[in-house]
């Protein structure tokens, strides 16, 4: 079977660095990818690592480390807008074709 | 403008009436796919699509039917709606090479199932 493993919730201060944690637990493993979701609306893509490193895309990163199977995703000069929920989610070699979702992290960014 | 689009986007229903929830993408995506999402528990997969015709059960399939007839159209069915089946729905689509990690999500159906 397969786990994933993220915090409930994060909060910080707009202007602010703030690093979202996953790790994941899986029999076989292609990538991990990073989704944005505002309150209610659609999840939106951010980011894909399939490979051990780290992926920068404007204000955010994404990290990734197959050994240690585990995953980050950095989110830089915070804004009031990054207030949402952020979904780590794994593509397996086993079923290279679904996406399995953590449960989600709520950032909370405060003025 | 490049879009899923999902109807209806709010429907409450009573205990057994059989009901679809459609799905269209003008992306020309070959791959689909269902979730519904419940509080604390993320996004749940319930159906995929590879291609036409091409459908596979997800990590929640039990009690939604599915059908790939046009490659832009992958409606959902539920059959016999149970309570449990109260939940917000999500259809996606992607690009053939960047089957499922990179998906694009409509914007949702909210079901009420009494």
């Amino acid at each position: 079977g397969q786990s994933l493993e993220q915090p409930s919730e994060v909060t910080a201060v707009e202007g602010a660095i703030v690093q979202i944690n996953c790790t994941y637990q899986t029999s076989g493993f292609y990538g991990l990818s990073w989704y944005q979701q505002h309150d209610g609306g659609a999840p939106t893509f951010l980011s894909y690592n399939a490979l051990d490193g780290l992926e920068e895309t404007g204000r955010f990163s994404s990290f990734l480390s197959r050994s240690d199977s585990y995953g980050y995703l950095l989110l830089q000069e915070l804004q009031m807008k990054d207030s949402a929920s952020y979904f780590c989610a794994v593509r397996l070699s086993g079923s290279a074709r679904q996406l399995t979702f953590g449960s989600g992290t709520q950032l909370t960014v405060l003025p | 403008e490049a879009q899923v689009t999902q109807n209806p986007r709010y429907l409450i229903t009573v205990t057994g009436k059989k009901l679809t929830v459609t799905c269209s993408q003008n992306m020309n995506h070959e791959y689909m796919s269902w979730y519904r999402q419940d509080p604390g528990l993320g996004l749940r997969q319930i159906y995929y699509s590879m291609n036409v015709e091409v459908t596979d059960k997800g990590d929640v399939p039990e009690g939604y039917k599915v059908s790939r007839k046009e490659k832009r159209n992958f409606p959902l069915i539920l059959e016999s709606p149970s309570p449990n089946q109260t939940s917000l729905y999500f259809c996606a689509s992607s690009p053939g090479d960047r089957a499922s990690y990179e998906q694009y999500f409509g914007p949702g159906t909210r079901l009420t199932v009494t």
